[in-house]
């Protein structure tokens, strides 16, 4: 079956530069995750949808970063007025049940350079 | 909150040997306990789990042990393989909070 796909799989911005990523779960997973990964770095969690729910957005760097799940499903990552430190790649990753305990399955990735 | 650390950073092992990773964590609350392997412009993909109410598990060539007392826990990969060479991440998590990886190991198999 189809897994976590996500697009655009490259992103180029200029500083100041508002965009949005995009993430297409698994269908019929419950969780999705969004981890910011540096080269060189493990993921870092930015937030976590429960169906539409946003229950935990604890790592979002700042407020210019907003993440959205409005019908449970495809979820979107907007970051506004882009900085250089935002480049990274952005992943996402869905699960089938509501804990955090269970098999996260990751997208290949967006990866963001700010120049 | 949780705080993972993971060495070494970068392994070299003969193909054929063995290879450990080896990670630590601070939030006695942990009690899941997974690894991801990711290949060179792959995503993470899960290989193994444990939980806490086991020492270790066992899958095919790969281990992972649990010191839940110490706080620690470690990858063994027996038979090492060129397929095997890719970075891998520890992670812990308790049930009601998010999961925290470790920074990584990048493991090179050498022929």
């Amino acid at each position: 079956g189809a897994g976590v796909s996500q697009s655009p799989r490259y992103k180029v911005a200029k500083r100041g530069q508002d965009v949005a990523l995009r993430c297409d779960p698994i269908s019929g997973h419950v969780s999705l995750f969004w981890y910011q990964q540096a080269l060189g770095q493990g993921p870092e969690f930015l937030t976590y949808f429960q169906n539409e729910a946003q229950l935990d957005k604890s790592g979002l760097p700042s407020d210019r970063f907003f993440a959205e799940r409005p019908e449970g499903s495809v979820s979107t990552l907007k970051i506004q007025r882009t900085q250089q430190e935002d480049s990274a790649v952005y992943l996402c990753a869905s699960s089938l049940g509501v804990t955090n305990q269970e098999t996260q399955y990751f997208g290949p990735g967006t990866r963001l350079l700010v120049l | 909150g949780e705080n993972v650390e993971q060495h070494p950073s970068t392994l070299s092992v003969q193909e054929g040997d063995s290879a450990v990773i080896k990670c630590t964590y601070s939030d006695s609350a942990s009690n899941y306990f997974p690894w991801y392997k990711q290949e060179l412009g792959k995503r993470p993909q899960l290989i193994i789990d444990i939980r806490s109410n086991v020492g270790e598990k066992k899958d095919q060539r790969i281990a992972v042990t649990l010191n839940k007392t110490a706080k620690h826990f470690s990858l063994h990969i027996t038979e090492t393989q060129p397929e095997d060479s890719a970075v891998y991440f520890c992670a812990a998590s308790n049930r009601d909070d998010k999961i925290i990886f470790g920074k990584g190991t990048r493991l090179h198999i050498l022929p």
